[in-house]
């Protein structure tokens, strides 16, 4: 069964901290990966990963994908309390479908 | 250029009741899906269409159609509205060259 599986559920940090977002799959005909943010509505694109070991960049954020290993992580440094969201991880495959894993949620204090 | 919209905003149903809830993109997209999210499960594919004219089942089918109308919309309905429909769903549209996917502003749907 293919699934994509995300960790912790859950955390809670302070602003200026650095933060690791985990993201494992077992998809067949993997395409891509992609990362979105989640504030109170939709999905918002961040990155994504079709090659191995390529690390993407946009400002504070960055991600980059295993493909050996199947996992991708997503790394925010400085954190600020505007980072405070859920941040989902989901893998292309097969034709356009995505699979989605159940997110991360992020709260960043003052 | 709205990119993805949705209507309606929110909806409140009684079990039984019908409706169908609206998606328009306008950035010339090839593929449209409806999803839905639940509370610790992640979003999760109801149906998606491909092109114009096609339309097939995602993980979660049971209990709705859709009708890709022309290239721009596509419409999830609802005959016979149950509690366990009650969500918010999204509809997606996709761009082939970069594989990302765009959503829309979302529908929160109670069934009473």
């Amino acid at each position: 069964e293919d699934k994509v599986v995300q960790s912790p559920l859950s955390l809670v940090v302070h602003e200026g901290d650095t933060v690791t977002l985990n993201c494992s799959y077992e998809v067949t005909n993997f395409r891509s990966l992609l990362w979105y943010k989640q504030e109170k509505k939709a999905p918002t694109f961040l990155f994504m990963l079709t090659s191995s070991g390529i690390e993407k960049k946009s400002g504070r954020l960055s991600s980059i994908l295993d493909k050996k290993e199947l996992f991708s992580i997503l790394n925010i440094t400085a954190t600020q309390t505007g980072d405070s969201a859920v941040y989902l991880c989901a893998v292309l495959y097969n034709t356009d479908k995505l699979i989605f894993g159940t997110g991360t949620r992020l709260q960043v204090f003052p | 250029n709205a990119g993805v919209t949705q209507t309606p905003k929110f909806q409140v149903l009684k079990t039984g009741q019908s409706m169908t809830l609206q998606c328009a993109q306008d950035m010339n997209h090839n593929s449209m899906y409806w999803y839905r999210q639940d509370p610790g499960m992640g979003l999760r594919l109801i149906y998606y269409s491909a092109s114009e004219g096609t339309t097939d089942k995602g993980e979660v089918p049971n209990g709705y159609n859709v009708s890709r109308l022309n290239k721009r919309e596509f419409s999830l309905r609802l005959e016979s509205a149950a509690p366990s429909q009650t969500s918010v769903y999204f509809c997606a549209s996709g761009d082939r060259t970069t594989d990302t996917q765009y959503f829309g502003p979302g529908t929160r749907l109670t069934v009473l």
